[in-house]
């Protein structure tokens, strides 16, 4: 059975803090994304990369970074959280198909995060 | 830059009946378009997806329509269950070598038994 992880369901910093949010997935995949899902905004791509050490911004990645050290993790890191960012933070991964492009995405169970 | 619009934002039916969600895109060049649901403390999972060289796919209860000249796109659910309640999200992405995808607000989906 596939899986995407994420390291926690709830997490609650205050203003002005340093946040990890982590992501494993157990599929070998190449790529693997960061979304923000806010209530009539749908899911809005904050960064994603395509290869271990290779990143790229998404359309929201001011306030955010991204590492990916090994294939499977892909972290996201909020370097000063505001309140602004408080939201659901969704981790994916999918593969690479020759010649068809991006595929599938598979979808952690998501980080509520809640800034103070 | 590019868009997908979803509609309706909410939708409610009776158990039985069908419900039909309608996306349109801006990027001409999409041509992957893939539809997710959501369920309550989960993440997004793929139903059913559909290439621009197809004009309708089928997976049991569900179909998914495509019409690329006027850039718009259709979940259709038959027979609805309680269990089909959840949200729905349509994306939109290029072909080879493009790792973006588009997603729509999403529709949320109430079936009343």
């Amino acid at each position: 059975d596939v899986k995407v992880t994420q390291s926690s369901r709830y997490l609650v910093k205050r203003t002005g803090e340093k946040v990890f949010l982590e992501c494993v997935q157990d599929m070998d995949h190449e790529n693997m994304f960061w979304y923000r899902q806010d209530p009539g905004l749908g899911l809005r791509l904050i960064y994603f990369s395509y290869d271990v050490k290779m990143k790229e911004k998404g359309d929201i990645p001011e306030g955010y970074s991204v590492s990916r050290e090994k294939k499977e993790r892909f972290s996201l890191i909020l370097e000063s959280a505001s309140t602004n960012q408080t939201s659901m933070y969704l981790c994916a991964s999918s593969s690479v198909v020759r010649d068809r492009g991006i595929n599938e995405q598979f979808f952690g169970p998501g980080t509520r995060l809640t800034v103070l | 830059g590019e868009n997908v619009e979803q509609h309706p934002s909410t939708l409610s039916v009776q158990e039985g009946d069908s419900a039909v969600i309608k996306c349109t895109y801006s990027d001409s060049a999409s041509n992957y378009f893939p539809w997710y649901k959501q369920e309550l403390g989960k993440g997004p999972q793929l139903i059913i997806d559909i290439r621009s060289n197809v004009g309708e796919k089928k997976d049991q209860r569900i179909a998914v329509t495509l019409n690329k000249t006027a850039k718009h796109f259709s979940l259709h659910i038959t027979e609805t269950q309680p269990e089909d309640s959840a949200v729905y999200f349509c994306a939109a992405s290029r072909g080879t070598g493009g790792f973006k995808t588009i997603f729509g607000a999403g529709t949320r989906l109430f079936v009343k038994a």
